[in-house]
C-alpha cells in the first residue's frame, strides 16, 4: 500500500495567514493526489484534484502543487470557515490511501 | 444535485454481519465515468477505503478486508450496499458511500453525510 504522510498534524494560525500542509506519498503517484477538507461532524469535501486542480466551487484562496512524492496545500488568507482538518487521499494505486490529516485551528 | 444517503442499523453484535445502504437521488448510476465506493472513519485508523463498484463485474476491495466484505448494487433502485462480516469492535466507525469520478485522475466528489456504527454486546 502507498502510505500518506501529512504535516504538520496539527497548526494554529489566525484569520488572514498564508498557511501551507504538505503531503508525502511512499513511492511515485505521478500528479494522482487530491485533498479534502472535513469539518466536526461532516463529511469530506473535495478541495484539489489532480494535485492543483480546484474543485467547482471552492475559493480561489486554496491552491495545489507538486508532483511526484511531495505535495502541498495552500490558503492564501485564511478565512474563519477555514480552520477544520485537511486531508490527502492518493488515487494512484488501489487501495486508495489517506493521510492521517492536518487539524487546523485558531 | 446529487446526494447519497446511508442507511442501516447504527449497532450491530460482534462476529454478526453489518449491512448498509447507500441511496444515490439527483442523478443516475448508470451515468458512465463514475464507481461507487465505501469509506470508513475511526479514531484509530483514520479514513480507510473499503472498495468500490462500477458495475456488477466491475468491483475492487481493499485486500485488507477483502475476505469479509461484498459490495453490490442495484441500479433499478439506483442504491448500492456494503456488507462486512465477521465484524469486531475493530469495525466501528463512520461508514462513508461516495462517489468517485474518473476524470483527471480519480477523486471522491460527492459523500454521503455517513453513518456511526457501532459493533458491541
Amino acid at each position: 500500500d502507498i502510505q500518506m504522510t501529512q504535516s504538520p498534524s496539527s497548526l494554529s494560525a489566525s484569520v488572514g495567514d498564508r498557511v501551507t500542509i504538505t503531503c508525502r506519498s511512499s513511492q511515485t503517484i505521478s500528479n494522482y493526489l487530491n485533498w479534502y477538507q472535513q469539518k466536526l461532524g461532516k463529511a469530506p469535501g473535495l478541495l484539489i484534484y489532480a494535485a492543483s486542480s480546484l474543485q467547482s466551487g471552492v475559493p480561489s484562496r486554496f491552491s495545489g502543487g507538486g508532483s511526484g512524492t511531495n505535495f502541498s496545500l495552500t490558503i492564501s488568507s485564511l478565512q474563519p470557515e477555514d480552520f477544520a482538518t485537511y486531508y490527502c487521499h492518493q488515487s494512484y494505486s488501489t487501495p486508495w490511501t489517506f493521510g492521517r490529516g492536518t487539524r487546523l485551528e485558531i | 444535485q446529487l446526494q447519497l444517503q446511508e442507511s442501516g442499523p447504527g449497532l450491530v453484535m460482534p462476529s454478526e454481519t453489518l449491512s448498509l445502504t447507500c441511496v444515490v437521488s439527483g442523478g443516475s448510476m448508470s451515468s458512465g465515468g463514475y464507481s461507487w465506493n465505501w469509506i470508513r472513519q475511526s479514531p484509530g485508523k483514520g479514513l480507510e477505503w473499503i472498495g468500490y463498484i462500477y458495475h456488477s463485474a466491475s468491483i475492487h476491495y481493499n485486500p485488507s478486508l477483502k475476505s469479509r466484505v461484498t459490495i453490490s448494487i442495484d441500479r433499478s433502485k439506483n442504491q448500492f450496499s456494503l456488507k462486512l462480516n465477521s465484524v469486531s469492535a475493530a469495525d466501528t466507525a463512520v461508514y462513508y458511500c461516495a462517489r468517485e469520478r474518473d476524470t483527471s485522475g480519480y477523486s471522491f466528489d460527492h459523500w454521503g453525510q455517513g453513518i456511526l456504527v457501532t459493533v458491541s454486546s
